[in-house]
């Protein structure tokens, strides 16, 4: 069974610049999490999808933070504009529904801000 | 606030002994506990969990004790093997419908062959 997959692994741009990741989950994974890792720090939860309705999305910074998930399968993060401090390990995860607490991570994407 | 501690950065053990880290939480409402293993580039892997209604979980080498009156809990691993260097994070979810897992800030584990 194919885990979650994310692109890119890794991208470097500069600050004020738009940037977008990518997340497939693992399949028939009705829910979908977005997580931050800052260098040192446990994942923190930015978002979460069950199907397309984003259900938790409090600690999401929406002036520069979006994410979608238009058909219930894969998901986007996008951060416009980028700044220095929002370098980081963004992970993506996903569970089956049900009282499940089993969440399983993709491999992340590393973005650093120059 | 920090509702999940895990207050050793890093642990180091000899293979073949026993790796104990620990982890502590403040909301009693917690309700499953999990722990996860991360390697380097790679995304956290779940290792073993358990819920509040018990207060041990066995799986193989990995044993997850919950002492919910001291809002601590432990995995041990035995015996302990070079591979097993990671970083540990302790999870615990926060109850109900939401499933919001709230991590710990990891420990580093050195198995020393």
């Amino acid at each position: 069974e194919a885990g979650v997959v994310q692109s890119p692994r890794y991208k470097i741009i500069e600050k004020k610049q738009p940037v977008a990741f990518w997340c497939n989950p693992i399949s028939g994974h009705n829910t979908l999490y977005w997580y931050l890792q800052n260098l040192g720090q446990g994942p923190e939860l930015l978002i979460r999808y069950e199907n397309e309705e984003a259900v938790d999305d409090s600690q999401l910074p929406k002036d520069r933070f979006s994410a979608e998930r238009l058909k219930g399968v894969d998901s986007t993060l996008k951060i416009q504009p980028a700044e220095l401090g929002d370098s980081a390990v963004y992970l993506c995860a996903s569970s089956s529904q049900g009282t499940s607490a089993v969440q399983f991570f993709g491999p992340g994407t590393r973005l650093t801000v120059l | 606030d920090q509702q999940v501690k895990q207050n050793s950065p890093s642990l180091s053990v000899q293979e073949g002994r026993i790796s104990i880290l620990n982890c502590d939480y403040t909301n009693s409402m917690f309700d499953y506990f999990l722990w996860y293993k991360k390697y380097p580039a790679e995304g956290p892997t779940f290792l073993i969990s358990i819920s509040s209604i018990k207060d041990k979980n066995e799986d193989g080498r990995f044993t997850v004790f919950l002492n919910k009156s001291a809002k601590h809990l432990s995995l041990h691993i035995v015996p302990s093997q070079p591979g097993d260097s990671a970083v540990y994070f302790c999870a615990a979810r926060d109850g109900g419908a939401t499933n919001k897992l709230i991590f710990g800030t990891g420990t580093l584990l050195a198995v020393q062959p």
